[in-house]
């Protein structure tokens, strides 16, 4: 079936350097992706999004890339914080916002 | 600005109790709501949607309800809570852009 999957479930950056968080869909047919980051205790909030016809999208100091060909979802995090510390997820939607499949996480660490 | 609101924020309840847990959204008007779980160092779980008042889609089979009495009211409901019941439980709305979440209730079984 359909699955929303991310390859390291803890990464461990030093402060200041870049983070890549990895993610797997296996759903050919997924059209929007997007990141959230969710705190210890919180809910998961909206980091950034990518539609399908795009490979790569920048934030503020986010940027996520999109690589259909292999099904690959990425988040880059630049100049690592420890706010930055959390937990992050992928999420996969087909055809609008009514379902989104999450993936199980990944937590960073961030070391001062 | 929309706002989504849970409570309780934590909950302590004993097997075989009921429960409920209450979630409201401001600043829109017909929203699609849903309720999530997460267990511990988990990911998130779908357990039911709406699209209106009185509409509910459930998508796992379970010992647990919803409904949704008022257009911004979504309810989560048990008649006996099972220990496997514990965990995070996230009420989230169809924004602009994607799902929002509200700040989740912990709910813990004994």
């Amino acid at each position: 079936g359909e699955s929303v999957g991310l390859h390291l479930p803890t990464l461990s950056v030093q402060e200041g350097d870049n983070s890549i968080i990895n993610c797997a869909y296996s759903n050919s047919a997924s059209d929007y992706f997007i990141w959230y980051k969710q705190e210890s205790g919180k809910g998961p909030q909206f980091i950034i999004d990518i539609r399908s016809n795009m490979d790569k999208r920048q934030g503020q100091r986010v940027t996520v890339l999109l690589n259909k060909t292999v099904k690959h979802l990425s988040l880059q995090i630049a100049a690592t914080q420890p706010g930055d510390s959390a937990v992050y997820f992928c999420a996969e939607t087909r055809g609008g916002y009514q379902k989104v499949t999450f993936g199980i996480g990944t937590k960073l660490q961030v070391i001062p | 600005s929309q706002t989504i609101h849970q409570w309780p924020a934590t909950l302590v309840q004993p097997v075989g109790s009921p429960l409920s847990l209450e979630c409201t959204v401001e600043g829109t008007s017909n929203p699609n709501l849903y309720w999530y779980r997460q267990a511990a160092g988990r990911g998130l779980q779908l357990l039911f949607y709406s699209v209106g008042i009185g509409q509910i889609s459930s998508e796992v089979p379970q010992n647990l309800s919803a409904s949704r009495p008022q257009d911004r009211q979504f309810i989560l409901s048990s008649k006996k809570l099972l220990l496997s019941d514990s965990g995070f439980y996230l009420c989230a709305w169809s924004g602009p852009k994607t799902q929002y979440f509200g700040p989740g209730t912990r709910l813990l079984v004994l």
